[in-house]
């Protein structure tokens, strides 16, 4: 089955500065690609999706890229806000999704 | 748009009781929807797929007879864990494919149901 590796586990940067997560798929056949905000003790929400026949896709402050060859995909939230601090979430698509094990971004004042 | 509910945000119960768990699409027909299992800071694990008129999918390891899934309708799953213990602890979230039938594509989350057995 499919298996998704996201790092890093914990990401503290300061208020305006950029963070990066990272994640890398197993199966070539994943197709579908979201990123999930996750506040404590709260719903998961989809922040941005990316398809594979896309290799970005950007949305305001938040942007995915997609290397589909090396069967990695990362999200970039740039000019940071403390509202951003929470847990993210990538996840790959072959008919269900397969998350990664998430990252904890704080975001300092 | 694209609104899931899920019923009860938290319950608590005695060992050995069963426990039902709702969740509803609100604005949007689901054919498949599904529930996944959250252990506190770790990541969601999906424990079985639901689809509408038919039997659930469930994922290795998880008891088909301790979590019924029941999805009776196009804006209805239930999941009912079955003689419950306090091992089974933890928070339940369940999702609706808002994608095109019978194609798993972007889901929407429900708010979650936090169980805790005694």
């Amino acid at each position: 089955g499919e298996n998704v590796e996201q790092h890093p586990s914990t990401l503290s940067v300061q208020e305006g500065d950029s963070a990066v997560i990272k994640c890398t798929y197993s199966d070539s056949a994943s197709n579908y690609f979201p990123w999930y905000k996750q506040e404590l003790g709260k719903r998961p929400q989809l922040i941005i999706d990316i398809r594979s026949n896309v290799g970005e896709k950007k949305d305001q402050r938040i942007a995915v890229t997609l290397n589909k060859t090396a069967k990695h995909f990362s999200l970039h939230i740039t000019e940071t806000q403390p509202e951003d601090s929470a847990v993210y979430f990538c996840a790959a698509s072959i008919g269900t999704l397969t998350f990664g094990k998430g990252t904890m971004l704080l975001v300092s004042p | 748009g694209a609104v899931v509910s899920q019923h009860p945000s938290w319950v608590i119960c005695k060992s050995g009781t069963s426990v039902k768990i709702e969740c509803r699409s609100l604005d949007f027909q689901a054919t498949t929807m599904f529930w996944y299992r959250q252990f506190p800071k770790q990541s969601l694990m999906l424990m079985a797929t639901s689809n509408e008129g038919s039997k659930a999918t469930y994922e290795q390891g998880v008891e088909k007879d301790k979590f019924l899934i029941n999805h009776a309708s196009l804006t209805l799953s239930t999941l009912t864990v079955t003689s419950a213990h306090p091992e089974d602890s933890s928070f339940y979230i369940c999702s609706a494919d808002y994608g095109l039938a019978g194609a798993t594509d972007t889901q929407y989350f429900g708010p979650g149901t936090r169980l805790t057995v005694l």
